[in-house]
């Protein structure tokens, strides 16, 4: 029974250049959550994603992000034209349908140079 | 509310010892706790909920306590052992209309540091 599985586990890219993370729940699960991370913080909350919905995406930065979870396949994060400040690692979470404590991936670290 | 911190709060214990890591929350709306631990490279790993209609909950080695009167929570970690080294952070959930659980609220994380 995999957990969440993220890829790719690193990520280098260079200033202006697209970053994608996918993120695969846990087989059953319905609710994807992605949050970051810098150096020595704690996570910061971005999108919250059922099947094919975007439930809440107030901690989404207004441009060059967005975020989607299709009916097939893994929930896909997408950063447009990457800046120094985007790095950070990148956590996804998933959870089954009106439950908690909700199960992490081990996230994707992107450096942009 | 937002927790930044350049410097991480540190926590240094022998082998055995038992260890209280503190989380003070932001909101007193907040309805579901969870302790979280994050070893280097790593997600975070679930260790234990409690909700806000309760005040103690106990699991292997771990107690979570909840005081809502000055919204503050803690995590005891009872004979702590060298693989118990890692940050701990606690999140809490804020309830938004529809939904039960979903946007967590993270603090700024407690380094743990066991030595043998």
């Amino acid at each position: 029974n995999a957990g969440v599985m993220q890829n790719p586990r690193h990520l280098v890219r260079r200033r202006g250049q697209e970053a994608r993370l996918r993120c695969s729940p846990v087989k059953g699960h319905s609710h994807v959550y992605w949050y970051r991370q810098l150096p020595e913080e704690g996570l910061k909350f971005m999108v919250y994603l059922q099947k094919e919905n975007i439930i809440d995406e107030s901690g989404m930065p207004k441009e060059r992000f967005s975020a989607e979870f299709p009916k097939e396949g893994p929930s896909i994060l997408r950063i447009q034209q990457v800046v120094r400040g985007d790095s950070a690692a990148y956590f996804c979470a998933s959870s089954p349908r009106d439950s908690g404590g909700y199960t992490f991936g081990s996230g994707t670290r992107l450096t942009v140079v | 509310g937002e927790n930044v911190g350049l410097h991480l709060p540190t926590l240094s214990v022998q082998e055995g010892d038992n260890s209280i890591i503190n989380c003070a929350y932001s909101n007193s709306a907040s309805d579901y706790f969870i302790w979280y631990k994050q070893e280097s490279g790593k997600g975070p790993q679930f260790i234990i909920d409690i909700r806000s209609n309760m005040d103690k909950r106990q699991g292997q080695r771990v107690t979570v306590l909840l005081n809502k009167t000055v919204k503050h929570l803690s995590l005891q970690i009872a004979a702590t052992q060298p693989g118990d080294s890692a940050v701990y952070f606690c999140a809490e959930n804020i309830p938004t209309s529809g939904t039960s659980y979903g946007k967590l609220t993270f603090g700024q994380g407690t380094i743990l540091t066991v030595h043998p």
